[in-house]
């Protein structure tokens, strides 16, 4: 069954450093999602991409974040200058945008856990 | 905006007890309504969901009913596992939001033998 990979499943860095999460989404959606998770709260939606642009972001995704799909396959959320409270679990998510049912049902992956110290 | 509260954890019971996380939304379109678990140390994995009015998500024994009338998706299994004990998150897709996930805080279940 094909799903969501998200690499590295841990990442610890320095505050002030940059860093970069990727994922590999299902190989035939279209949309493309980020979401965080800050240890024993609520997950939270930050950015959602669609045909190479920015659909919709939260008040968390601010200048810091960026993402981008560099080739066909990947999708990255990079963070420029990181910050103690971006500790975080990070997924990623895809859907189909197409096809029956809801195009919108989302396929998270395991999730890369962000350590900044 | 929309918005989902579900009730507070951690919910403990024992094995074989029948289970409702209780689950309420409030949006201004037709939302699809998502019920997603996340075991130990994993992921989150979609467990059920229901698209419209009325419908009825199941999957794995559980079962959660899309109440347009009191804006509710509450979650059931009438027989819990030691192996259900996880988080359970109630979420939310405004399809004029492309899609983006509106998730509850979460419920943690405790199942013991």
């Amino acid at each position: 069954e094909p799903e969501v990979t998200q690499t590295p499943s841990h990442q610890v860095t320095q505050m002030g450093q940059e860093v970069i999460l990727r994922c590999v989404p299902i190989s035939n959606h279209l949309y493309f999602y980020w979401y965080r998770q800050i240890l024993g709260q609520k997950v939270e939606f930050l950015v959602s991409f669609y045909n190479n642009e920015i659909s919709e972001k939260s008040e968390i995704f601010d200048d810091q974040f960026s993402v981008e799909r560099p080739d066909g396959s990947n999708f990255t959320l990079k963070i420029r200058s990181t910050k103690l409270e971006d500790s975080a679990m990070y997924f990623c998510a895809s859907s189909s945008g197409s096809g029956t049912g809801n195009p919108y049902e989302q396929y998270f992956g395991p999730g890369t856990r962000l350590t900044v110290t | 905006g929309d918005s989902v509260t579900q009730m507070e954890g951690p919910v403990t019971l024992s094995e074989e007890a029948f289970l409702t996380i209780n689950c309420t939304y409030t949006a201004t379109g037709y939302p699809s309504l998502f019920w997603y678990v996340q075991y130990p140390g994993e992921g989150l994995q979609l467990l059920l969901k229901a698209t419209k009015a009325d419908d009825k998500g199941s999957n794995k024994g559980f079962e959660a009913t899309y109440r347009k009338e009191t804006t509710s998706f509450h979650l059931e299994k009438g027989s819990v596992q030691v192996s259900d004990s996880a988080v359970y998150f109630c979420a939310l897709s405004d399809r004029s939001s492309w899609g983006k996930l509106q998730f509850g805080a979460g419920t943690q279940v405790v199942v013991t033998p």
